[in-house]
């Protein structure tokens, strides 16, 4: 069964940094989107992603964040410069209409020390 | 904006028992879906919720969506150990994009 896969799993970095984080949806999916899950916390959305542009973002996705779709199959989330307070799970998920329910990726844990 | 509540933030069940966690949303909305995370997971969808009315069962989960009301329900029924986790509601509208918005969900820790 096809499925969204993300990596790495699990990222350290140090504060300032800028990470990388990688998204491969399903071959078929055109609407893309990233959450972010604080620990303990709900899901926050932070960015749509359609026809090779944003959608919608939220508040929390400001000018460190930035999303491409590179090559067709893989969609980043790029941090520019990391804060203590990015750290957080972030999912990364997929659908092929917006008549159709999110597939979740397994999510990367990063950590920002 | 959209907002969507849960609760209880956290439910401690008896094993046998039936419980209810309750998802209010504040605007109209497409549809309504419930999921599961066990600790450090990802999302597990359970349920998408279409329409008033609407009733979904699987296993010892079940549930319902109204739409007036802007309530849906999860019900488990005769809670046993393996349901311990944190469920989550969240809504979505087309008119926002498809993103989901979620509730801040119910941490269910069943005990024998």
């Amino acid at each position: 069964e096809p499925e969204v896969t993300q990596t790495p799993s699990h990222q350290v970095t140090q504060m300032g940094q800028e990470v990388i984080l990688r998204c491969v949806p399903i071959s078929n999916h055109l609407y893309f989107y990233w959450y972010r899950q604080i620990l303990g916390q709900k899901v926050e959305f932070l960015v749509s992603f359609y026809n090779n542009e944003i959608s919608e973002k939220s508040e929390i996705f400001d000018d460190q964040f930035s999303v491409e779709r590179p090559d067709g199959s893989n969609f980043t989330l790029k941090i520019r410069s990391t804060k203590l307070e990015d750290s957080a799970m972030y999912f990364c998920a997929s659908r092929d209409s917006s008549y159709n329910e999110q597939f979740f990726g397994p999510g990367t844990r990063l950590t920002v020390l | 904006e959209l907002k969507v509540e849960q609760n209880p933030l956290f439910l401690s069940m008896q094993e046998g028992k039936n419980y209810t966690i309750y998802c209010n949303y504040s605007t109209t909305s497409d549809r309504l879906y419930w999921y599961r995370q066990d600790p450090g997971k990802s999302l597990e969808s359970l349920f998408v919720l279409l329409s008033n009315g609407a009733v979904k069962q699987e296993g010892r989960l079940m549930a319902s969506l109204d739409t007036k009301a802007r309530l849906s329900t999860l019900h488990i029924t005769a809670a046993v150990h393996d349901l311990s986790a944190t469920y989550f509601c969240a809504v979505d509208m087309a008119a926002a994009g498809n993103k989901l918005t979620f509730g801040g969900g119910t941490r269910v820790l069943v005990k024998p």
